[in-house]
């Protein structure tokens, strides 16, 4: 069973174009996140819902929106893509109590922005 | 600000030959330390959590321990399958994020 699942794997896109990626996680968590993971492989928080609820918003252009429709799903919809939004996104998920905060990872997507 | 670095950047083994990849860290109150690999072309997979400086845990060749300042990932007569990327990430106790550092590329020949 995929615990967290992204869709699509792969996503190619001309610039200026707006384009979403899905989340979803069945390991039953409260807490989910967005990491941009750039071109020298470096993991980056982008934000995090707990519960529906915004808690983390780095800082990161407001073309990008997370929505969470209820909490086993975290999506991220980008506007008007640039070049320099290249790069892999993973969601992932952890359970929001003491020593139980691990956060697991989704298999990425990859996003080309030509 | 918080920060984590990894040394060396990238490593090569022979199998068989053991070593150990650094983590060194500064944060506002360390909330958990934790240990990733990650293969070319998929996400982090979970290795191990240290919350407070003493301890050690153990998964088949792997070993990590923690300091104050610093966490060691021991490998144990490294096999090919091994190769991947270590990756180390730190949380204080303020936030939920996992803050990275760039990674230990590990490359084991046979």
């Amino acid at each position: 069973d995929t615990a967290v699942s992204q869709t699509p794997k792969y996503l190619v896109t001309q610039m200026g174009n707006d384009k979403s990626i899905k989340c979803e996680q069945n390991l039953g968590h409260d807490t989910m996140y967005w990491y941009k993971q750039d071109s020298k492989k470096f993991l980056k928080i982008m934000f995090s819902y707990n519960n529906k609820e915004l808690i983390i918003n780095e800082t990161v252009p407001n073309r990008f929106s997370p929505k969470s429709p209820d909490k086993a799903h975290l999506n991220l919809h980008i506007n008007s893509l640039e070049l320099g939004d290249s790069a892999v996104y993973f969601c992932a998920s952890s359970q929001e109590s003491r020593r139980q905060e691990t956060q697991y990872f989704g298999p990425g997507t990859r996003l080309l922005v030509l | 600000e918080d920060q984590v670095t990894q040394s060396p950047e990238a490593l090569r083994l022979q199998e068989g030959e053991s070593s150990s990849l650094n983590c060194s860290y500064t944060v506002s109150g360390l909330r958990g330390l934790f240990w990733y690999r990650q293969d070319p072309g998929k996400g982090p997979e979970f290795l191990f959590t240290l919350y407070s400086a003493g301890e050690e845990k153990e998964k088949e060749r792997l070993k990590a321990t923690l300091t104050k300042k610093e966490s060691f990932l021991h490998i144990t007569a490294p096999k090919p399958e091994d190769s991947a990327t270590y990756l180390c990430a730190v949380q204080n106790q303020a936030g939920t994020a996992l803050i990275f550092g760039k990674g230990t590329t590990l490359s084991v020949s046979s």
